[in-house]
């Protein structure tokens, strides 16, 4: 079984401060999806990394795959209540492209 | 356009009753994933249909699960003799193929079994 271990599992932060959220596993991973659930809502992807080392850029939000694809982390610069949500991460299985595993999440609130 | 719709949006049911959860999916999406997420929780797949046929169902917990997608669009997901256990948000997604593109989720069903 694959598993994926958020962490933290809670962050309350100021508007304005850095943060990093990390995913990691004991697997590798095809590729690893990183989303965003707001309550009543389904998860939103943000971005997909792909290949080990690899480090993709969203506006404020950077996500970096480890080199072993086993792990990966999400940093928030200058962080905005409008960042407050469950952020969540999925790895794809090398053998079934079709089946994600998820983890628990981080729910980040940011403080006006 | 239309996203991934989901119905009922919520369901409140007895124990030991049957269900029916409805999912549509984007139009011209051949994949449907069906998830279900307990709270606290990330989302736990459940299946997964490529056109009409499951690609992959072994999430799905026991054999009181089932879950059809008769012509490659609309899928129900079926819950016979409900447990508590069962109460969850279940959560459908399409992409434009398995595995390939992303995953639009709709809004989930919040089932209750009382």
């Amino acid at each position: 079984t694959q598993l994926l271990e958020q962490s933290p599992q809670f962050l309350s932060i100021q508007e304005g401060e850095n943060l990093t959220v990390y995913c990691n596993s004991s697997s590798v991973f095809s590729s690893l999806q990183w989303y965003r659930q707001e309550p009543g809502e389904g998860p939103v992807l943000l971005v997909t990394v792909v290949t080990g080392g690899e480090v993709k850029k969203l506006k404020r939000l950077t996500f970096q795959f480890g080199d072993a694809r086993k792990d990966s982390s999400l940093h928030i610069t200058a962080a905005q209540p409008g960042d407050t949500g469950l952020y969540l991460c999925a790895g794809v299985g090398r053998t079934n492209a079709g089946k994600s595993t998820f983890g628990d999440g981080t729910t980040l609130t940011v403080k006006p | 356009g239309a996203g991934v719709s989901q119905t009922p949006s919520n369901k409140v049911t007895e124990k030991g009753k049957y269900v029916e959860l409805r999912c549509d999916p984007i139009s011209g999406h051949t994949a449907l994933y069906w998830y279900r997420q307990s709270l606290g929780q990330g989302p736990e797949f459940l299946i997964y249909f490529q056109g009409t046929g499951a690609a992959d169902d072994s999430g799905l917990p026991n054999d009181r699960f089932f879950a059809v997608r008769p012509e490659g669009s609309v899928s129900t997901l079926k819950i016979q003799r409900t447990e508590r256990g069962d109460s969850a948000v279940y959560l459908c997604a399409s992409s434009l193929l398995a595995g390939v593109g992303e995953q639009y989720f709709g809004p989930g069903t919040r089932l209750t079994v009382t």
